[in-house]
């Protein structure tokens, strides 16, 4: 069966420093992959999207970025955080139109 | 972007209730989702829907496609406390092979 890893769970860094969030996916080959975020009690925003490695369609400007290095590994990252990019960080990977997503990373930018 | 109304927003009932919520759209959707987040938690599928007018039921949730592919539903019978989260309808746009469209949610709040 397919699984999905999330992880730290918990995070808080620093305005001004570095962020990686990794998110693996098992049993499947060739999904599609999607990073999301949620602000305290509201909806899902999605951020980036992959349909394949090295292939990342981003859904909204901001100070984040993403990577696919290899087939089921998705990357989020930002090379300087701001305060506005605490949030639940939520990756997701679909096969043909169910996604199901990760425990989430709740990121606290302080 | 492209934006599905979902309401209602918040919900509050009383354990044996049902519930009813409901997510709506301008634009044709090939698929409806459903989807129920613990606080903390990803969300959860609950129900997918794949045809127009399809009803389809997951022990106490009933969920159906609306006939004009714009909407869909879900109800919940005898809401137990349990129930509480919040409740994600998504959808897969018609020429949009790879990326859902998610509603506000609903937060239902169950008491005893």
């Amino acid at each position: 069966s397919q699984t999905i890893h999330q992880w730290p769970a918990t995070l808080v860094q620093p305005v001004g420093s570095p962020l990686s969030l990794e998110c693996t996916v098992e049993g499947t080959s060739n999904p599609n992959l999607y990073w999301y975020r949620q602000a305290a009690g509201r909806g899902l925003q999605l951020l980036f999207y992959s349909v394949g490695i090295g292939q990342i369609s981003s859904e909204v400007p901001q100070n984040l970025s993403a990577s696919r290095p290899q087939d089921r590994q998705f990357i989020l990252s930002s090379k300087k955080l701001l305060l506005s990019d605490s949030g639940f960080y939520l990756c997701a990977w679909t096969a043909y139109t169910e996604a199901f997503f990760g425990q989430g990373t709740r990121l606290t930018v302080v | 972007g492209q934006q599905l109304n979902q309401s209602p927003q918040s919900m509050f009932i009383q354990e044996g209730e049902d519930v009813s919520m409901n997510c709506t759209s301008s634009s044709i959707f090939n698929t409806w989702l459903w989807y129920k987040q613990d606080p903390g938690e990803g969300p959860v599928l609950l129900i997918a829907l794949y045809k127009a007018g399809e009803l389809t039921s997951n022990g106490r949730l009933t969920a159906q496609f609306g006939i004009t592919r714009k909407d869909s539903f879900l109800n919940i019978s005898a809401s137990i406390p349990s129930d509480v989260g919040i409740y994600f309808c998504a959808g897969q746009l018609s020429g949009t092979a790879s990326k859902l469209t998610f509603g506000t949610g609903t937060r239902l709040q169950v008491t005893l």
